[in-house]
């Protein structure tokens, strides 16, 4: 049972670049969630999904795009990469909602740079 | 929307000392309020967590106070040991619908020797 696990680790990207970030789970977790750290910032939720097909907006959604085509996997995709998009990219799931009690599990993190 | 603010974002306490932490939150529909730890190179990882309908809550050295009046919770370590050094984060749950947490800045806490 390996969690919540994501790829890459790290990558570095010039401007204008596209790239996508994959995030899977062993766990048969519904819901999905892409947050980004940026220092001093905490986490901010870029995309969520609730179930296999199905995404939402969180608080930064712009310049990102996702999909859920499989229930163990959320892709979060940069189609026009930008120096502001520097970041450490977290991927979490969870069982059901937080608000029905559900623990969210985080993903190691993907370092990404944009020259 | 939901806002999270931290305080202190650096907090250095001697080993077997207590280090309390303290957030605030501005929207009263919250009802979720997890606390998370961050090491190293690490995703964050969840510690304790507190509902609106508790007003503490204990796990060993580890404990959560939620004041829904005033719209603040902390977190509370007895006993620190060098372990515990490494980011805390708070956050919060709006009660608004979507299903993502709102986090605060983090706070780095340091056990000294």
């Amino acid at each position: 049972n390996a969690g919540v696990t994501q790829t890459p680790k790290f990558r570095v990207l010039k401007t204008g670049q596209s790239m996508t970030l994959l995030c899977a789970q062993d766990m048969n977790h519904e819901y999905m969630y892409w947050y980004r750290q940026d220092p001093g910032m905490g986490l901010r939720l870029i995309h969520y999904s609730v179930g296999e097909g199905t995404t939402a907006k969180g608080e930064v959604p712009d310049g990102y795009n996702v999909s859920r085509l499989k229930k163990q996997n959320f892709l979060l995709g940069l189609e026009s990469a930008a120096p502001s998009q520097t970041s450490v990219y977290f991927c979490a799931s969870s069982y059901g909602p937080m608000a029905g009690g559900y623990e969210q599990y985080f993903g190691p993190g993907t370092r990404l740079t944009v020259t | 929307g939901e806002n999270v603010e931290q305080h202190p974002s650096t907090l250095s306490v001697q080993e077997g000392d207590s280090a309390v932490i303290k957030c605030t939150y501005s929207d009263s529909a919250s009802n979720y309020f997890p606390w998370y730890k961050q090491e190293l190179g690490k995703g964050p990882q969840l510690i304790i967590d507190i509902r609106s309908n508790v007003g503490e809550k204990k796990d060993q050295r580890i404990a959560v106070t939620l004041n829904k009046t005033a719209k603040h919770f902390s977190l509370h370590i007895t006993e620190t040991q060098p372990e515990d050094s490494a980011v805390y984060f708070c956050a919060a749950l709006s009660g608004g619908g979507a299903d993502g947490l709102t986090f605060g800045k983090g706070t780095h806490l340091i056990i000294q020797p």
